[in-house]
């Protein structure tokens, strides 16, 4: 079964101190790893696509790596708009045939002015 | 970017009675749909993906009398929750599958609509 393990659960930083979010999956057949964003009550917003152990995306502040058996997600100097839950999803193929995302808990991430 | 629209965004209903979630895509064609359901500060578990023209499938546990998935037209799919009980209160949001113009592949997600039943 896959399985999708984020950590830390939840991370306090101060403005401008950067830190990075972990992802950590077992899947068979990884198709994609996706990273999004989600604020209180509302859907999720994508991030990032990675496909390949190795692959690097940047967009601003945020930059998401991948690894054979994890993802990380660096935050540099990170503002308070950046505070939201960051999720991470892995993309396989399903009992039954179709491609599924499968995702983490997330890590609530709050950032002090 | 691709926008996909839920309605309504908040439900309140009795115990018995039925509701119906719309997900749309508002600039773009989706084929496929997904209705996800969200509990409190747990993650995103999938209930069921929506293909146009055919029928829906469920994920193991997901009873499909229960949810009802219609997916009529291109760009409207419809989750209905039959007989509401307490425990179905919950988080619903749907997501569309897009393929951007360099051929990747990624889900995007509606608002949710949050469902609460008395």
């Amino acid at each position: 079964e896959d399985q999708v393990t984020q950590s830390p659960e939840a991370l306090r930083l101060q403005e401008g101190e950067s830190s990075s979010l972990n992802c950590s999956y077992t899947v068979s057949g990884l198709r994609g790893l996706f990273w999004y964003r989600q604020d209180p009550g509302k859907g999720p917003e994508f991030l990032f696509t990675l496909y390949s152990a190795g692959e690097e995306k940047e967009k601003e502040r945020l930059k998401a790596t991948l690894t054979k058996k994890e993802s990380f997600l660096h935050i540099t100097a990170p503002k308070p708009e950046d505070s939201a839950t960051y999720l991470c999803a892995v993309q396989a193929i399903s009992n039954f045939g179709n491609e599924k995302l499968t995702f983490g808990t997330g890590t609530r991430l709050t950032i002090i002015p | 970017g691709a926008v996909v629209s839920q309605h309504p965004s908040w439900v309140i209903c009795k115990s018995g009675t039925s509701v119906k979630i719309e997900c749309r895509s508002l600039d773009f064609q989706a084929t496929t749909m997904f209705w996800y359901r969200q509990f409190p500060k747990q993650s995103l578990m999938l209930m069921a993906t929506s293909n146009e023209g055919s029928k829906a499938t469920y994920e193991q546990g997901v009873e499909k009398d229960k949810f009802l998935i219609n997916h009529a037209s291109l760009t409207l799919s419809t989750l209905t929750v039959t007989s509401a009980h307490p425990e179905d209160s919950s988080f619903y949001i749907c997501s569309a599958r897009v393929y951007t113009s360099g051929g990747q592949e990624t889900q995007y997600f509606g608002p949710g609509t949050r469902l609460l039943v008395l």
